[in-house]
């Protein structure tokens, strides 16, 4: 059974970067499927920020991705995400999930969730 | 693309069939529509892709319909875990996008 667990800092100061990590178990990333990571928050619902694939191919929201890096380490079987320059408005949960791509229109559907951690914005 | 789900709230008893909607500000490629419940302090579930064909472990009761820029959702017979949060997300270009949500909830 697949499963994705989202780790990282639950409190990051306006201007900061937000790191998270995302450790799969139950499959190796390097055998294949996309890597995505989507925030919900109260005021702007489910957004899809990024994906990567195994070898380290990405696509990106284009609302954010001057601020998004992701990246993926195979030997640990996890990827992960860093947003800059953060500010209250990217307080959300932020979840991990293994995306079914549709690699000709740079997006898929989302079949493994991980819990989601909270991300809060503030001094 | 913009995905608007109506109603925002129904109510509905169990045993009573639900239809939920999701417009598209334009038309989704190839229907590359699906749907996820999500209930309180839970990730979203994924219930349909390509709008019709169920993902794996999901009960025959829910079903997906539509083609263009209007599609469906349809619980027949409402189970009482069936009450949560609905959301559609279209992936036929991107970025890929979600609707608002419909929360489904007991009469």
């Amino acid at each position: 059974q697949v499963q994705l667990q989202e780790s990282g800092p639950g409190l990051v100061r306006p201007s900061e970067t937000l790191s998270l990590t995302c450790t799969v178990s139950g499959y190796s990333i390097s055998s294949g499927y996309y890597w995505a990571w989507i925030r919900q928050s109260p005021g702007k619902g489910l957004e899809w920020i990024a994906t990567i694939y195994h070898s380290g191919y990405a696509y990106y929201n284009p609302a954010l991705k001057s601020r998004v890096t992701i990246s993926v380490d195979t030997s640990k079987n996890h990827f992960s995400l860093k947003l800059r320059s953060v500010t209250a408005a990217d307080t959300a949960f932020y979840y991990c999930a293994r995306e079914i791509s549709m690699r000709q229109v740079y997006a898929g559907h989302f079949d493994y969730w991980g819990q989601g951690t909270l991300a809060t914005v503030s001094s | 693309i913009v995905l608007t789900q109506s109603p925002g709230t129904l109510s509905l008893s169990p045993g009573e069939r639900g239809t939920l909607s999701c417009r598209a500000s334009e038309s989704v490629r190839d229907n590359y529509l699906a749907w996820y419940q999500q209930k309180p302090g839970q990730p979203p579930r994924l219930l349909i892709y390509g709008t019709s064909s169920r993902a794996t472990g999901i009960p025959d009761r829910f079903s997906g319909s539509g083609s263009g820029t209007d599609f469906t959702l349809t619980i027949s017979r409402l189970e009482p875990e069936d009450f949560a949060m609905y959301y559609c997300q279209q992936y036929g270009s991107s970025p890929g996008t979600f609707g608002q949500g419909t929360k489904l909830e007991i009469k």
